[in-house]
């Protein structure tokens, strides 16, 4: 089975400063995809960021990037500039393919002003 | 934009009722998912469906069944709710191996 581990349970970062938030996983699957959901306090869950296992190239939307280290099984997401909209729950996410996806348990970031 | 309602935003039922809850999705996706969201457990798989009338188990069916009739609607049944089953649901709907978009979610609450 699948495990998705989010170490940071919160964290605070002042508005225009860059964030990183981690996240790692296990599986000993070799092609998967990853993702990345923001749940802001409206609990729509928004999708930010995927990436695919087979992908070398680290995934980038505007300002999310992720450092993706298929090896270390590692799977971080940096928010650069970051804006009091970005104040919400962080998930992160993995999947085989046409099943569930297998979630952390998130991170609460706040974006100070 | 892929669009995924469902019928309700509150319900507030009592122990022992039978509860539908409602998904609906307007990209003719195959894949379609319940979960449930818990504070500090993050959210979990219930069931989930890739074709009309097929379901597939996730990693916490009990207490729950699904139905499937018609492509883009997959329904979350609690035959007898209990207070356990208080929480945030989300249904959540996918193209094959695409990304899975989420539905606002219900927010049960039984008494």
């Amino acid at each position: 089975a699948q495990t998705v581990t989010q170490s940071q349970p919160e964290m605070s970062v002042q508005e225009a400063e860059t964030v990183t938030l981690s996240c790692t996983y296990d599986t000993s699957e070799n092609n998967y995809y990853l993702f990345w959901y923001k749940q802001p306090p409206s609990r729509q869950m928004i999708l930010v960021i995927r990436q695919e296992a087979y992908k070398q190239q680290n995934a980038t939307e505007n300002r999310f990037s992720v450092n993706f280290q298929k090896a270390a099984k590692s799977f971080s997401l940096k928010i650069s500039d970051s804006q009091l909209g970005d104040t919400a729950m962080y998930f992160c996410a993995f999947t085989g393919g046409a099943d569930g996806l297998t979630f952390g348990k998130g991170t609460h970031l706040i974006i100070q002003p | 934009d892929v669009k995924v309602t469902q019928s309700s935003r509150y319900l507030v039922k009592r122990t022992g009722e039978k509860v539908f809850l409602e998904c609906v999705q307007d990209m003719d996706h195959e894949n379609m998912f319940w979960y449930r969201q818990d504070p500090g457990l993050g959210l979990r798989l219930i069931y989930f469906s890739y074709d009309v009338k097929m379901k597939e188990k996730g990693d916490i069916p009990e207490g729950y069944s699904v139905s499937r009739e018609k492509k883009e609607r997959f329904s979350l049944i609690l035959e007898s709710a209990s207070t356990n089953q208080t929480s945030m649901y989300l249904c959540a709907s996918s193209s094959l191996e695409e990304t899975q978009y989420f539905g606002p979610g219900t927010r049960l609450l039984v008494l």
